[in-house]
């Protein structure tokens, strides 16, 4: 696609359910990463998928968490039994091969938990 | 433990008049700096980047920072702001752990005055 695209744009759930979050990278970037930003802070690495491997997922916060990539392309972000404190907007972007390369980001996902 | 901290919070510039975003940066050795750029609901952007070299480097939008090792800084700068300069800002600088991992500042909010 011309852009990073990520959906839904906002999610508001109760606390103790599951959310998914998707994340559509550009096409033929194999790099792919998931950042949060929580109010006032900036934003905080996640997880790092290299084509459908993520060799890096120390950002994950808890258990909780968890992330899969398929086909190279498209990423969820999965969240269980989501509490207050995952409330967040979360962005995905994608590099055409990863190192220190720029990062094209998605609009984020607004994520509110009641 | 690594760290970017960007001092305000907020800015207000008038409309034409000039601008300065600090940043700070822990490392101490000559790292790889960024600055993105958030507009309201968009992903971030892009503005420049510092490898190595010259210490002044130019960006988009007519933007430029300039490294200064003696002071960990990385401040931004634009000669003459415009109304749509009005965003997010954010400093970065590339974890030392890996080669992919940005570690980001808190922002700082710019609006700009008629």
């Amino acid at each position: 696609g011309a852009g990073v695209s990520q959906s839904p744009s906002n999610k508001v759930t109760e606390k103790g359910k599951d959310v998914e979050l998707r994340c559509d990278p550009i096409s033929g970037h194999t790099a792919l990463y998931w950042y949060r930003q929580s109010l006032g802070q900036g934003l905080e690495f996640l997880i790092y998928f290299q084509g459908n491997s993520a060799p890096d997922k120390s950002g994950l916060p808890s258990d909780r968490f968890s992330a899969e990539r398929t086909g190279g392309s498209v990423s969820t972000l999965t969240i269980q039994r989501t509490q207050q404190e995952d409330s967040a907007v979360y962005l995905c972007a994608s590099s055409y091969t990863g190192g220190r390369e720029k990062l094209f980001f998605g609009s984020g996902t607004q994520l509110s938990v009641l | 433990a690594q760290s970017v901290t960007q001092p305000d919070i907020h800015i207000t510039v008038s409309e034409g008049a000039s601008l300065e975003l600090r940043c700070n940066y822990s490392y101490g050795a000559t790292p790889y700096l960024f600055w993105y750029v958030q507009s309201p609901g968009q992903g971030l952007q892009l503005l420049l980047k510092y490898f190595s070299g010259d210490t002044l480097v130019q960006g988009i939008k007519g933007f430029e920072a300039e490294f200064k090792r003696s002071q960990s800084s990385f401040n931004l700068r634009k000669p003459s702001v415009h109304w749509s300069d009005a965003a997010e800002y954010f400093c970065a600088v590339g974890a030392l752990d890996s080669s992919y991992k940005l570690i980001f500042g808190s922002g700082t909010r710019l609006l700009v005055r008629p």
